[in-house]
């Protein structure tokens, strides 16, 4: 079974700038996932679909973030304009139906702001 | 917003010995624990889980208890080894949402040779 795909791995831009961030879910999950994990710090769910509908987003801060699940599969995040602060590694994960079943993660974007 | 809390934030254990994570929740409607592994540069990865409905589950080396009435849950790695080093976290469903998944703020563990 292929796992969760994310690309890029890392990611350096400016301030004010903007990036896009892409997710490959593992095939036939109906959830989707991203999370923001600050270093030294636990993952923290930015946002989660159900097939392409928004089930959570109560912590997307929605003046700059914004994220698609085109045809409930694949999925991108991003941030415009960045700030400093959003400095973090961004998770995608994926579950076969979002009811207390195993989150599988890819192994993030990290994205530096300058 | 429900929290889970976790301790201790740091661990250093001796090769062959118990390491002990602890990891506290508020809401008594969760029905589903498990305990995330992950190695620098890696996503997390479910290393183990428990449902209320028994107070333990052992997998191998890695051990939850559950204490319900207390509200918390642990994760005890038996014999430690050096590849156990790992961030890890517990996590749990939010109340509003069983799907909503919570994480722990983490415990790095780190075992000595």
């Amino acid at each position: 079974e292929a796992g969760v795909a994310q690309s890029p791995r890392y990611k350096i831009i400016e301030k004010r700038q903007s990036v896009a961030f892409w997710c490959n879910p593992i095939s036939g999950h109906a959830t989707l996932y991203w999370y923001q994990q600050i270093l030294g710090q636990g993952p923290k769910l930015l946002i989660q679909f159900q097939n392409n509908g928004v089930v959570d987003d109560s912590q997307l801060p929605k003046d700059r973030f914004s994220a698609e699940r085109l045809k409930g599969v694949d999925s991108t995040l991003k941030i415009q304009p960045a700030k400093l602060e959003d400095s973090a590694v961004y998770l995608c994960a994926s579950s076969e139906d979002g009811n207390n079943s195993p989150l599988h993660f890819g192994n993030g974007t990290r994205l530096t702001v300058t | 917003q429900q929290q889970v809390k976790q301790s201790p934030q740091s661990l250093i254990v001796q090769k062959g010995g118990i390491s002990i994570i602890n990891c506290a929740y508020e809401n008594t409607a969760f029905d589903y624990f498990p305990w995330y592994q992950q190695f620098p540069g890696k996503g997390p990865a479910l290393l183990i889980a428990i449902r209320p409905d028994v107070s333990e589950k052992k997998e191998g080396r890695f051990t939850i208890s559950f204490n319900k009435s207390a509200k918390q849950f642990s994760l005890h790695i038996m014999d430690s080894q050096p590849g156990d080093s790992a961030t890890y976290f517990c996590a749990a469903p939010s109340y509003s949402s069983a799907s909503k998944i919570i994480f722990g703020s983490g415990t790095r563990l780190s075992i000595r040779p």
